[in-house]
């Protein structure tokens, strides 16, 4: 069975910290992203990777860093939380060469920072 | 980035009775994608249609592509409760390798 697996189920942060939300898959996926949900916005892409240590900018990249050392794995990085960062964050993963296919979610992480 | 939008926000009906979600997008894609998601949980992949199909049918699902009107619609036949969820389209525009999400419809399906 397939699996994306987020570390976190609900986190809660304070303004300036870092944060770290790691999403590792098991399905030996190429691609993966990371996406955010807003209330009334939908789903917003932040970034994504295509390979081991390689990484693009989705839609909303400001505030957020991403790390690929693994091909498993797949961390989005807050350097310095805020308010307006709170939100689901939902990482998902896709097969080369179909990583404008069919994704697959992790559960998401509801990220809360006061 | 053009995003599809769905049609309704929100649907209610009871158990039994069909569900039609819309969606309507803006340029030209390759394809459009359908996602379901349970309250606060991950979304999951329920169909794919290519710009060059018309139909297609999974299970209770058929799912409809019109490129002419830029509009795909869902169709969920005899809805259970348990098809409470929010129902997300996705388009890949074309020359772009990622999706963009619409903001969703949320089904309700009361026993």
């Amino acid at each position: 069975d397939v699996k994306v697996t987020q570390s976190s189920r609900y986190l809660v942060k304070r303004t300036g910290e870092k944060v770290f939300l790691e999403c590792v898959q098991d399905m030996d996926h190429e691609n993966m992203f990371w996406y955010r949900q807003d209330p009334g916005l939908g789903l917003r892409l932040i970034y994504f990777s295509y390979d081991v240590k390689m990484k693009e900018k989705g839609d909303i990249p400001e505030g957020y860093s991403v790390s690929r050392e693994k091909k498993e794995r797949f961390s989005l990085i807050l350097e310095s939380a805020s308010t307006n960062q709170t939100s689901m964050y939902l990482c998902a993963s896709s097969l080369q060469g179909q990583s404008n296919e069919k994704l697959f979610f992790g559960s998401g992480t509801q990220l809360s920072v006061l | 980035s053009q995003q599809g939008e769905e049609d309704p926000q929100a649907l209610s009906i009871q158990e039994g009775e069909n569900a039609t979600m819309n969606c309507s997008y803006k340029t030209s894609i390759n394809n459009l994608q359908w996602y379901r998601q349970n309250s606060g949980r991950g979304l999951v992949h329920l169909i794919l249609i290519r710009s060059n199909e018309r139909e297609k049918h999974s299970g209770r699902l058929r799912v409809t592509l019109d490129t002419s009107k830029k509009s795909s619609s869902l169709l969920i036949t005899a809805s259970r409760a348990a098809d409470t969820a929010s129902y997300f389209c996705a388009t890949v525009l074309s020359g772009y390798s990622t999706l963009t999400f619409g903001k969703g419809t949320m089904l309700l399906v009361s026993p």
